[in-house]
C-alpha cells in the first residue's frame, strides 16, 4: 500500500497569500496518478487536480499542481476567502487507492 | 449537472447491518465505475469499495478492512449505487460518500471527479 504523507498539517495564512501544500509518497507513483481534493464541512468533496497537474473543470487557475515520483505539490497562488478548507492528495496508481491525512488551510 | 445523493445512514448496533444507497443523475450512470469512500470522525478519507461500469459491472473491489462484510452493487435501470454493510463494528462509524470514478485506464487508475455530500453511519450500542 502506498502511504501518502501531507505537510504541513495546518497552514495559517491570510487572504492574498500563497499556499504551498506538500504530498510525499512512500513509493514512486507511476504515470503521475496523483489527485488533489478540497473539502469543506457539510459539502461534497471537490476535485481540484488530477494527473498531478491537470485542473478539473471549473477550477480557477490560481490552483496548480506539480511534482513527480514521490514528491508532489499543490499551490494556491493567491488565497481567496473560499479557499480556506482541508486539502487531500490521493494516489490512483496502485490498489488500494489511498489518501493523505490532509492539510488544513486556515485564516491567520 | 452531475448529482449524487446518498441515503440510508443512521445509528446501528455493533454486529448489525445497514444498506446505503446513492441516486445518481446528470451523466450516463451505466458507463461509469462508482465507488464508496468514507471519513471517520476527525480522520482522513479512506477508499471502501468500487464497482465497474459497463462491460465490467460485475467487477468489484474492496478495502481489506471491509472485505467479507460489505457488498457493493448497482442497478443501472434506476441509476442507483448501493452498499450493504453487515457485521458492523465501531470502527465503521463514518460519513460515507458516493463518488463517480473517472480515468482513461482500468481500475485502480481512476480518480473521483464527483462526490455526494455523504450519509453518516454510527455504530454504537
Amino acid at each position: 500500500e502506498i502511504v501518502l504523507t501531507q505537510s504541513p498539517g495546518t497552514l495559517s495564512l491570510s487572504p492574498g497569500e500563497r499556499a504551498t501544500l506538500s504530498c510525499r509518497a512512500s513509493q514512486r507513483i507511476s504515470s503521475s496518478y496523483l489527485a488533489w481534493y478540497q473539502m469543506k464541512p457539510g459539502q461534497a468533496p471537490r476535485l481540484l487536480i488530477y494527473g498531478t497537474s491537470s485542473r478539473a473543470t471549473g477550477i480557477p487557475d490560481r490552483f496548480s499542481g506539480s511534482g513527480s515520483g514521490t514528491d508532489f505539490t499543490l499551490t494556491i497562488s493567491r488565497l481567496e476567502p473560499e479557499d480556506f478548507a482541508v486539502y487531500y492528495c490521493q494516489q490512483y496508481a496502485n490498489s488500494p487507492r489511498t489518501f493523505g491525512q490532509g492539510t488544513k488551510v486556515e485564516i491567520k | 449537472e452531475v448529482q449524487l445523493l446518498e441515503s440510508g445512514g443512521g445509528l446501528v448496533q455493533p454486529g448489525g447491518s445497514v444498506r446505503l444507497s446513492c441516486e445518481a443523475s446528470g451523466f450516463i450512470f451505466s458507463s461509469n465505475a462508482m465507488s464508496w469512500v468514507r471519513q471517520a470522525p476527525g480522520k482522513g478519507l479512506e477508499w471502501v469499495s468500487t464497482i465497474g461500469g459497463s462491460g465490467a459491472a460485475g467487477s468489484t473491489q474492496y478495502a481489506d478492512s471491509v472485505k467479507g462484510r460489505f457488498t457493493i452493487s448497482r442497478d443501472d435501470s434506476k441509476n442507483t449505487l448501493s452498499l450493504q454493510m453487515n457485521s458492523l463494528r465501531a470502527e465503521d462509524t463514518a460519513l460515507y460518500f458516493c463518488a463517480k470514478d473517472r480515468g482513461s485506464g482500468s481500475y485502480p487508475n481512476h480518480f473521483f471527479d464527483f462526490w455526494g455530500q455523504g450519509t453518516l453511519v454510527t455504530v454504537s450500542s
